[in-house]
C-alpha cells in the first residue's frame, strides 16, 4: 500500500521568498504523485501532478517540484511567495491496485508574513 | 463541464442518530468516485472508494458505510454515529488517465 510523509506540519516565510515544501512517498512502483491546496474557505485544488517523463513539473500558481525516485520525495518549490499562497497543502500519491486509490500526507499549513 | 454537488453542507447530530451524505457527479460518466474525512493534522483520511455502480471497497473499518445505487451518485451513511464520526467529509470523483480527483464542497459533521 501507498503512503505519504509530509514532515513540516507548518512553515512560516516572509512574502518574496522562496518555499520549500517537503514530502516523501512510499510505493513499491512508480507512483502517480499529486500536489493539493487548500485555501481557507476554499475547496482542494490540484497544483501540479507527475505521472512519467520529465522529473521536474510545472503547475498553477508559479509552483513547481521534483520527483526524486532515489529520494522517494516530492518537493513542492516556488521562488517567490505571494500573501495569497497562504493555505494548506498536500502532497498525495496514487495507484491503480485494484481501483485507483490516492491516499494523502497530512499536510503542511503555509504561513506568509508581511 | 463537470460539477460535483455535496449536500448537506453542515449537519448536527446526536450519538445514535442515522447519518447520509449524498454526493452527485454532473458531466462525466463513469466516474471513480470516493470519500474522504478531514481531520485538523490528519490531512485527508480515504474512507471509500467505487469503481462502479454496486461496487464499493471500504479502507477504514468503521462506523460508516457507503453506496453507489446509480453511476453518478455516492451516499455516505450511517445507522448509528458516535462522537468519533465527528469531521469534515469530502466527495471526489476521478476519471482516467490521470485520476486527478475533483472534490465537492465538503460536508461538515458535528456529533453532539
Amino acid at each position: 500500500a501507498q503512503s505519504v510523509t509530509q514532515p513540516d506540519i507548518h512553515i512560516t516565510v516572509s512574502e518574496g521568498a522562496s518555499l520549500e515544501l517537503r514530502c516523501n512517498y512510499s510505493y513499491g512502483a512508480t507512483p502517480y504523485l499529486f500536489w493539493y491546496v487548500q485555501s481557507p474557505g476554499q475547496g482542494l485544488q490540484l497544483l501540479l501532478k507527475y505521472f512519467s517523463g520529465d522529473t521536474l513539473v510545472q503547475g498553477i500558481k508559479g509552483f513547481e517540484a521534483e520527483f526524486k525516485r532515489s529520494q522517494s520525495s516530492f518537493n513542492l518549490r516556488k521562488p517567490s511567495v505571494h500573501w495569497s499562497d497562504a493555505a494548506e497543502y498536500f502532497c498525495a500519491v496514487g495507484a491503480n491496485t485494484g481501483g485507483f486509490k490516492t491516499i494523502f500526507g497530512a499536510g503542511t499549513r503555509l504561513f506568509v508574513k508581511a | 463541464s463537470q460539477t460535483i454537488h455535496q449536500w448537506p453542507a453542515t449537519l448536527v447530530q446526536p450519538v445514535g442518530s442515522p447519518l447520509s451524505l449524498e454526493c452527485t457527479v454532473e458531466g462525466t460518466s463513469n466516474p471513480n468516485l470516493y470519500w474522504y474525512r478531514q481531520a485538523a493534522g490528519r490531512g485527508l483520511q480515504l474512507l471509500f472508494y467505487s469503481v462502479g455502480i454496486g461496487q464499493i471497497s471500504s479502507e477504514v473499518p468503521q462506523n460508516l458505510s457507503a453506496s453507489r445505487p446509480q453511476d453518478r451518485q455516492f451516499i455516505l451513511s450511517s445507522k448509528k454515529l458516535l462522537l468519533s464520526d465527528s469531521g469534515f467529509y469530502l466527495c471526489a470523483w476521478s476519471v482516467p488517465p490521470f485520476y486527478v480527483l475533483t472534490f465537492g464542497a465538503g460536508s461538515r459533521l458535528t456529533v453532539l
